[in-house]
């Protein structure tokens, strides 16, 4: 299958402990976004890459959250010292460059702080 | 501000009957305009893009339609299988992020 990979599919954590997300975009894709979604709510959007540089931030994204694309292929999304306000879906997307313009979506990594 | 609202927020339809579900938009320049399934735990699941007014798309049971304002998702004869949440997101022509704006979603259950 060549579409997009998260990893974990769920985890568990207690306040104030780290947390490190992967994402494997499909192989030619060279866009890649970061997504929270919280439940009965859109996706929000957290970053975008364009190949390994990280073009935007939301303003939203405090200082706990960095993303990083190391070779622009797989991204890691971490969260340090979580807070019960971070459980939610992390959603990680792919496009490839020019049209078309949808984004294709990772099964998402589910976050519980508890 | 660009912005996404979707309606109704939830729709009941028994199977076979056919309905339409609405996605109303205000961007600063429109490059496209998405449509996504999402089932419960999952990430969304790309259904069309429509990029200009006048546009539709169609896949199976569901149509896509554009104006200038507003576009429209008609299932026709729905399945219990097509019970999800439906996700209208648009992308801005400005900036190069290319980043969605998305609206909350209409969330369709279809009775046997």
């Amino acid at each position: 299958d060549t579409g997009v990979s998260q990893d974990p599919r769920h985890k568990i954590t207690k306040r104030g402990q780290n947390v490190t997300f992967r994402c494997d975009p499909i192989s030619e894709h060279n866009r890649l976004y970061w997504y929270r979604q919280t439940l009965g709510q859109g996706p929000e959007f957290l970053t975008y890459f364009q190949n390994e540089a990280q073009l935007e931030k939301s303003r939203l994204l405090s200082d706990r959250f960095s993303a990083e694309r190391p070779k622009g292929s797989f991204s890691t999304l971490e969260i340090q010292r979580t807070e019960q306000g971070d459980s939610a879906m992390y959603l990680c997307a792919s496009s490839a460059p020019g049209e078309p313009y949808e984004q294709y979506f990772g099964p998402g990594t589910r976050l519980t702080v508890t | 501000e660009d912005q996404v609202t979707q309606s109704p927020e939830a729709l009941r339809l028994q199977e076979g009957e056919s309905s339409s579900l609405n996605c109303s938009y205000t961007v600063s320049g429109l490059r496209g305009l998405f449509w996504y399934r999402q089932d419960p735990g999952k990430g969304p699941e790309f259904l069309f893009t429509l990029y200009s007014a006048g546009e539709e798309k169609e896949k199976e049971r569901l149509k896509a339609t554009l104006t200038k304002k507003e576009s429209f998702l008609h299932i026709t004869a729905p399945k219990p299988e097509d019970s999800a949440t439906y996700l209208c997101a648009v992308q801005a022509s400005a900036g190069n992020n290319r980043k969605l704006i998305w609206g909350l979603g209409t969330s369709l259950a279809v009775n046997p």
